[in-house]
């Protein structure tokens, strides 16, 4: 596709079930980031990766929350155990990261609902 | 520590009066982006400043890195209320031969009628 993708678009989960949110980035894009917003709220960094080198994962908020990303392309960003103060918009963007060219594209987001 | 501070974090202003948000790091940058985002949408990229003092005009908004290229603003002249949104800035650092983007936490705009 054109863009960056996300899926799903919505998701309502009850407490405590797991969750995984994907991400297809732009073709080509080697840098991906997960990002969280609240309601009304700006963005809250998650995870970065960047090629084949080992991601950023310093955003985290716990153990419960993990990301990977196959084969440089696809991720996935995974809610272990869900809480209700998980429910945000779950935002992916992917950029290049060569000097002068880092626009991040960003998908319509994830919003997730924990019940 | 945010590395890129914006200020003010919300901002609510009549219609035709003009503002200015502000970016702030102790950080340097090798460039620096203002995006838009909208209500349901993903952020949209507005601008990107490269060199230390630039200016960059899009019709009612004005863009400027600062010298030391750790800083930036956005001015809006006379506001309208479709300029309603969240406005994040994004700094690029260099990581070896990599360029990472570190956002802001955003300014989120309303412009009242």
């Amino acid at each position: 596709g054109a863009g960056v993708s996300q899926s799903p678009s919505n998701k309502v989960t009850e407490k405590g079930k797991d969750v995984e949110l994907r991400c297809d980035p732009i073709s080509g894009h080697t840098a991906l980031y997960w990002y969280r917003q609240s309601l009304g709220q700006g963005l809250e960094f998650l995870i970065y990766f960047q090629g084949n080198s080992a991601p950023d994962k310093s955003g985290l908020p716990s153990d419960r929350f993990s990301a990977e990303r196959t084969g440089g392309s696809v991720s996935t960003l995974t809610i272990q155990r869900t809480q209700q103060e998980d429910s945000a918009v779950y935002l992916c963007a992917s950029s290049f990261t060569i000097p002068r060219d880092t626009e991040a594209f960003f998908g319509q987001g994830t919003r997730l609902t924990v019940v | 520590t945010q590395l890129l501070e914006q200020s003010p974090q919300f901002l609510s202003i009549q219609e035709g009066e003009n503002l200015t948000v502000y970016c702030n790091s102790s950080s340097v940058f090798s460039s620096l982006q203002w995006y838009r985002q909208e209500p349901g949408e993903g952020p949209v990229l507005l601008v990107t400043v490269v060199t230390g003092g630039e200016v960059k005009k899009l019709k009612r908004l004005t863009f400027q890195f600062g010298d030391a290229r750790k800083d930036s603003s956005l001015h809006i002249t006379a506001a309208q209320t479709g300029d309603t949104g969240l406005y994040l800035c994004a700094g690029a650092r260099s990581g070896g031969s990599n360029y990472k983007l570190t956002f802001g936490k955003g300014t989120l705009l309303t412009v009242n009628p």
